[in-house]
């Protein structure tokens, strides 16, 4: 089974920040998402990947295969990026995702 | 708007009661999914199904059950056996199994 490791747990920045959320996974995988989860629970998905790297807006999100890692970055944060970021990973065995258990980011103006 | 909706929002259950958490979706998906996220853990998966009137068992299918009749829907439902019923329940889909899901807003059930 699938370990899906995230750090940092919590992490408070200042507006306009750059910023870092790790994921790394212990077996080889076919997928990886990145979801966002506001306060009200609801889950947004912000990427899917299986290599490289995608872009949207000030999102950018990287996988290394090799190492089994993945960052997910934040260009100019804002407080409305405050959220839970989710990484979750596909393949490795499981039937559905295997999911982290979030990253906590606060961003203060 | 093409969606995936959850209802109720919030709901209260005595406990030794079953109750029944619905899942609608319009973006013609075949695979829908349930998970069950509690406090400090990861979401977890408790069924899913990639076809209608087809589903399996999840990492934690214990004191649940569901059904898929029609390919809009989704209900699970949280049975008396459930031993610790008191979380948040999510809802997904996506077009197969490979592909990007889409989250529901969640049903929040308290059981008193």
């Amino acid at each position: 089974k699938n370990e899906v490791e995230q750090s940092p747990q919590n992490l408070t920045a200042q507006e306009g920040e750059f910023i870092t959320i790790n994921c790394s996974y212990s077996v080889g995988i076919s997928a990886l998402h990145w979801l966002q989860q506001h306060p009200g629970g609801g889950i947004v998905s912000l990427f899917m990947l299986s290599s490289g790297k995608k872009k949207h807006g000030r999102l950018i999100a990287t996988i290394n295969i090799q190492e089994k890692h993945s960052s997910l970055h934040i260009t100019a944060s804002h407080p409305r990026d405050s959220a839970v970021y989710i990484c979750a990973v596909a393949g490795g065995g499981a039937d559905g995702l295997t999911f982290g258990k979030g990253t906590h980011l606060i961003i203060q103006p | 708007d093409g969606g995936i909706t959850q209802s109720p929002k919030y709901l209260f259950r005595k406990e030794g009661q079953n109750v029944t958490l619905s899942c609608e979706q319009n973006l013609n998906h075949d695979a829908m999914y349930w998970y069950r996220q509690d406090p400090g853990q990861g979401l977890r998966l408790i069924y899913y199904s990639q076809i209608v009137n087809d589903f399996q068992k999840g990492d934690i299918a214990e004191g649940y059950s569901v059904s898929r009749e029609k390919k809009e829907s989704f209900p699970l439902t949280v049975t008396s056996a459930q031993k610790n019923p008191t979380a948040f329940y999510l809802c997904a889909s996506s077009k197969g199994r490979q592909d990007t899901q889409y989250f529901g807003p969640g049903t929040r059930l308290t059981v008193l």
